[in-house]
Parts: structure tokens; C-alpha cells; sequence
């Protein structure tokens, strides 16, 4: 069965520090990987797409990484602002499933960034 | 920029109501997604149409039926509401000629059944 698990469940931060967000999956086919952010009470917005051959991408202040050979991510938040403040989700989209992209969802990691 | 618009943001029905939730988008993609978004476990796919009449069952279509009548429009039904249903309903588009076919999403209908 295809899994992600994302951790930690939630992380509260001071303004202006960095974090890191971790996510595991056993996707099969694996064929890309997306980090979205969540605002509370609003629909997921992409942040990265990475497909098999990639391992970095970034995004402004929001870096995310990829190691196809140990099914691992993580989304690295540099200075982080009050903004920040919301659910990251990690997303894997199997490769068989043509066009309409079948994916898997993690849980999410709430961040909250105070002063 | 993609714009993908729910009917409502909050809807309050009683158990045994059918239930209809309108998602439109407006970049002319062929794919469109219904999910429920429930504390701990994660969006989960309900329903997907890859072309106007068609359709496919998700994950969890027990309980729902859809509609797309045309390219824009895809809705949700829920024949007769539950309690169990009380949830946060996203809908999304893709577009199926541009890989890894991101997905939009709208801002979500929170759904309450009483």
C-alpha cells in the first residue's frame, strides 16, 4: 500500500529561524514528489515539484530535497516569517496512472512561527 | 493564473439532505478532483474525471456520485448526507498535456451535517 508519513506532527518556531520538515514514503512507482502549503481553512498550494531525477529545488525561502534511493524528502524553511505559518504537505504521485496523476497525501506538519 | 472556484465555503445540512457541491475552474483543463480532507488521515480521493461525462471512482466513492456535464463544471452529490460526511471537501483541476500535471486546488467547502 502507498504511505507517506510526515514528521513532526506539528513544530512551533521563532520568527526568523530556520526548520526542517521531514517526509518518508513507500510510493511505487515513484514518479515525482511535491511539498504543498496549507493555510488554515484553505485549499493546498504548490510549493515544489521534484521528478525522479532531481534532489533540490527551491522556492524563495522554502528549499526541498529528494533521495529516490532512501524514499526520503525534506523541506528546509530559511528565516521564517509569521506567513509561514501553516500545514506542509508532502504529496507523491505514483507513475502508472497516466495523466490524471494518482496521489498520495501525508498527514501534513503544522508550523507555527511566533514572535 | 489558475483559478479554481468552490460553490461554498461553509454549508450546514441535516442527515438524509442531498447535498450538491459545485467546483469550476477556469484554465480548460481536462482533469478535475474531488477529495475529503478529515483531521489525521490526509486528503483522500474521492472521485476524478478526466473528460466531460467521464469518470473514475477514487479511493473512497462510497456515499458520492458526481456530474461533468461540461469542461468546467464538476460536482459532488451526496445522495442522502450523514454524519460521517461532515468534512473539508477540496476540489482540484490538472491540465493533462504538461507533465508532472500539477494539480490546483480551490479553497475548500466545510461541510457540516447535523
Amino acid at each position: 500500500k502507498n504511505q507517506v508519513e510526515q514528521s513532526p506532527q506539528s513544530l512551533i518556531i521563532l520568527e526568523g529561524k530556520n526548520c526542517t520538515l521531514q517526509c518518508n514514503y513507500t510510493v511505487s512507482p515513484f514518479s515525482n514528489l511535491r511539498w504543498y502549503k496549507q493555510d488554515t481553512g484553505r485549499g493546498p498550494v504548490s510549493l515544489t515539484i521534484m521528478t525522479f531525477s532531481e534532489n533540490t529545488k527551491s522556492n524563495g525561502r522554502y528549499t526541498a530535497t529528494l533521495d529516490a534511493d532512501t524514499k526520503q524528502s525534506s523541506l528546509h524553511i530559511t528565516a521564517s516569517q509569521l506567513s509561514d505559518s501553516a500545514s506542509y504537505i508532502c504529496v507523491v504521485s505514483a507513475g502508472n496512472t497516466g495523466t490524471a496523476s494518482k496521489l498520495t497525501f501525508g498527514t501534513g506538519t503544522r508550523l507555527q512561527v511566533t514572535l | 493564473d489558475v483559478k479554481v472556484t468552490q460553490s461554498s465555503r461553509y454549508l450546514v445540512k441535516r442527515t438524509g439532505e442531498k447535498v450538491f457541491l459545485e467546483c469550476v475552474q477556469d484554465m480548460d483543463h481536462e482533469n478535475m478532483f474531488w477529495y475529503r480532507q478529515d483531521p489525521g488521515l490526509g486528503l483522500r480521493l474521492i472521485y476524478f474525471s478526466y473528460d466531460v461525462k467521464m469518470k473514475e471512482k477514487g479511493d473512497i466513492p462510497e456515499g458520492y456520485s458526481v456530474s461533468r456535464e461540461k469542461k468546467e463544471r464538476f460536482s459532488l452529490i451526496l445522495e442522502s448526507a450523514s454524519t460521517n460526511q461532515t468534512s473539508m471537501y477540496l476540489c482540484a483541476s490538472s491540465f493533462t498535456g504538461v507533465y508532472p500535471y500539477e494539480q490546483y486546488f480551490g479553497p475548500g467547502t466545510r461541510l457540516t451535517v447535523t
